[in-house]
């Protein structure tokens, strides 16, 4: 089975750029999450979803982030304007609704270089 | 405050010992653990959950236990192997939606 699927695996832009960073869920799963990982400050949750909708996104740093989910399959994270600061690896992971709620499976992350 | 976090940034242990992996948490109201395992370049995965109902949970090679009076959580990985050297991460989840909340992370380095 296709696990989380994202793209791209390496991004490098320069201050100020817009980054849009893709995830496809794995099918029948209903939970979809956006993780920021730096050495500093390890995992952090930006945002989830259920069913499409957002419902918590208290993680997301400031306004230039965002982050969508058209439909059950696909869901983008959007930095506009980029900074250097925000240079990190950014994990999708999404999970089925069941008793194994803190079972969750993760891409391979995106790794972002904002110079 | 509320936190995950790890007694020991890195670990080293010897090819065929047992490791043991700490981590404690603030929140006594948290309810459901679980330890999650991330080999260099790849997303964290899955080894083994707990609830609070339970003091100790086994997996294949994997025991978690839990101490809620003390509110400590501990990952013992039995017969180390080169292939257990990752990075080992503690998390709690705090509701049924499941905010999954990480502590910093272990570094487990097995020599051969």
């Amino acid at each position: 089975d296709a696990g989380v699927i994202q793209s791209p695996r390496h991004e490098v832009t320069e201050m100020g750029q817009e980054v849009t960073l893709r995830c496809k869920p794995i099918s029948g799963h209903d939970y979809l999450f956006w993780y920021r990982q730096t050495m500093m400050r390890g995992l952090e949750l930006l945002i989830y979803f259920n069913n499409n909708v957002p419902i918590d996104d208290s993680g997301m740093p400031e306004d230039r982030f965002s982050a969508k989910m058209p439909n059950a399959s696909f869901s983008t994270l959007k930095i506009q304007p980029s900074e250097p600061r925000d240079s990190a690896v950014y994990f999708c992971a999404s999970r089925r609704t069941g008793i194994r709620t803190g079972e969750l499976f993760f891409g391979e992350g995106s790794r972002l270089t904002v110079l | 405050g509320e936190s995950v976090g790890l007694h020991l940034p890195t670990l080293s242990v010897q090819e065929g010992d047992n490791s043991i992996i700490n981590c404690a948490y603030s929140n006594s109201a948290s309810d459901y653990f679980i330890w999650y395992k991330q080999e260099s370049g790849k997303g964290p995965q899955f080894i083994i959950d707990i609830r609070s109902n339970m003091d100790k949970r086994q997996g294949q090679r994997v025991t978690v236990l839990l101490n809620k009076t003390v509110k400590h959580l501990s990952l013992q990985i039995a017969a180390t192997q080169p292939g257990d050297s990752a990075v080992y991460f503690c998390a709690e989840n705090r509701n049924q939606g499941g905010k999954l909340i990480f502590g910093q992370g272990t570094e487990l380095s097995v020599k051969p």
